[in-house]
This record gives structure tokens, C-alpha cells and sequence, in this order.
């Protein structure tokens, strides 16, 4: 199955800077399967990005992703409070999909 | 309003069984496949089962195959997962997904249930 690590490990920024995670899978991603996630303290998990690019319905535009082969990023170019939560990337263009561990992004 | 809640979780010994349930609405539930996906608490995700909008196919992580089964009443609007012989290490939060899968496989998984917790405990 295919492995997706990201980082960097907690990241603290304050809110109106910019934030960068990284998502690095152990193989090639086909077709641009991989999706990026929110999620809060006590919620399910919000779909952000699909498609690498392509933002879901109703995220603001402040969210975007990009890469392509195995080293994927989602920018939020300015934080907003409620933008500080648990990001995960998810491949899908191999069965099983897979997850990354998370990226926390934490007030500074 | 468009959503999934799942029900079914609870406290069960090693070996044991459990039927959870997830019921949608606010969407036409036969028009897309459905997952679950579980998260152990403080941890990660990691995708349990899928199966297609009419049944007919389906699809398990090698953890839980041969042990969970998924099944769907599109009657009901409702996605089941039966697991059987139960081990401490399925303790998790159990959500179901709606999955933007295509010919029987997994996608991006666009809408969640806020999950029921699973504990395997003697």
C-alpha cells in the first residue's frame, strides 16, 4: 500500500500568515487521486481539496493544493481562526486509500 | 440537511461482535458508494470498507478481512458494518463516508458522520 508522510510536525503560525504542509507519498500518485482534509477537536473530518486542486464545494478560496508524483502541498495563504486544526492528505488513485498521519496546525 | 449519523458503538469483550449502523439523509443515499473509516482517538484515519451504490461490490483493508462485513439497505438509506471476532487493536471512532469512488473502488470521501465509538476491552 502506499505511504503518505507529511509535514513538518506541529506547526505554529499566527492567524493572517501563511500556511505550507507538505504531504510525500512512497509512490507515484496516478491520475491526481489525492485529497487534503480539515478537521476540528470532536468533528468529522471536512473534505478540503480533491484532485490535488480542485477545491470542495463551499471552501473558501484561501485553500489551495497542488504537486503532482509523490510531493503534494496545501497552502492557506492567509490563517484565520478557524483555519488552526488537523489537516490530512488521502490518496486514492491505489486501493487502499491511505492517510497521512496529520499535520496539526496550532496558534502561536 | 445532508447528513450521516452513525449509531451501534459500545463496549465489547475480545472475540465479540458488533453491528453498527449510519444513517443518511438529506441526499439520494443509492447514488453514491459509502465507507467507513476509522480513527483512533488522538491518532490517524485509516479506511475500514466500501461498497458500491447497489451492493454488489465491496471492498475491506486486509486488517479486517474475512472478520467485518459491509452491507447497505437503500430502502432504509442506511450503511451497515457487521464485525465479528473483535480485537483490542479495532478500538476506534468509527465514521462513515460518503465515497466519490467509480467501478467498485474507493475515491475522496466528501461527506462524514461525526462517528461511534468501538471499545474492545475484556
Amino acid at each position: 500500500e502506499i505511504v503518505l508522510t507529511q509535514s513538518p510536525g506541529p506547526l505554529s503560525l499566527s492567524p493572517g500568515e501563511r500556511a505550507t504542509l507538505s504531504c510525500r507519498t512512497s509512490q507515484s500518485i496516478s491520475s491526481s487521486y489525492l485529497a487534503w482534509y480539515q478537521q476540528k477537536p470532536g468533528q468529522a473530518p471536512r473534505l478540503l481539496i480533491y484532485g490535488v486542486s480542485s477545491r470542495a464545494t463551499g471552501i473558501p478560496d484561501r485553500f489551495s493544493g497542488s504537486g503532482s508524483g509523490t510531493d503534494f502541498t496545501l497552502t492557506i495563504s492567509r490563517l484565520e481562526p478557524e483555519d488552526f486544526a488537523v489537516y490530512y492528505c488521502q490518496q486514492y488513485g491505489s486501493s487502499p486509500p491511505t492517510f497521512g498521519q496529520g499535520t496539526k496546525v496550532e496558534i502561536k | 440537511e445532508v447528513q450521516l449519523v452513525e449509531s451501534g458503538g459500545g463496549v465489547v469483550r475480545p472475540g465479540g461482535s458488533l453491528r453498527l449502523s449510519c444513517a443518511a439523509s438529506g441526499f439520494r443515499f443509492d447514488d453514491y458508494g459509502m465507507s467507513w473509516v476509522r480513527q483512533v482517538p488522538g491518532k490517524g484515519l485509516e479506511w475500514v470498507s466500501s461498497i458500491n451504490w447497489t451492493g454488489g461490490s465491496t471492498g475491506y483493508a486486509d486488517s479486517v478481512k474475512g472478520r467485518f462485513t459491509i452491507s447497505r439497505d437503500n430502502a432504509k438509506n442506511s450503511l451497515y458494518l457487521q464485525m465479528n471476532s473483535l480485537r483490542a487493536e479495532d478500538t476506534a471512532l468509527y465514521h462513515c463516508a460518503r465515497d466519490q469512488g467509480w467501478l467498485g473502488r474507493s475515491g475522496y470521501f466528501d461527506l462524514w458522520g461525526r462517528g461511534t465509538l468501538v471499545t474492545v476491552s475484556s
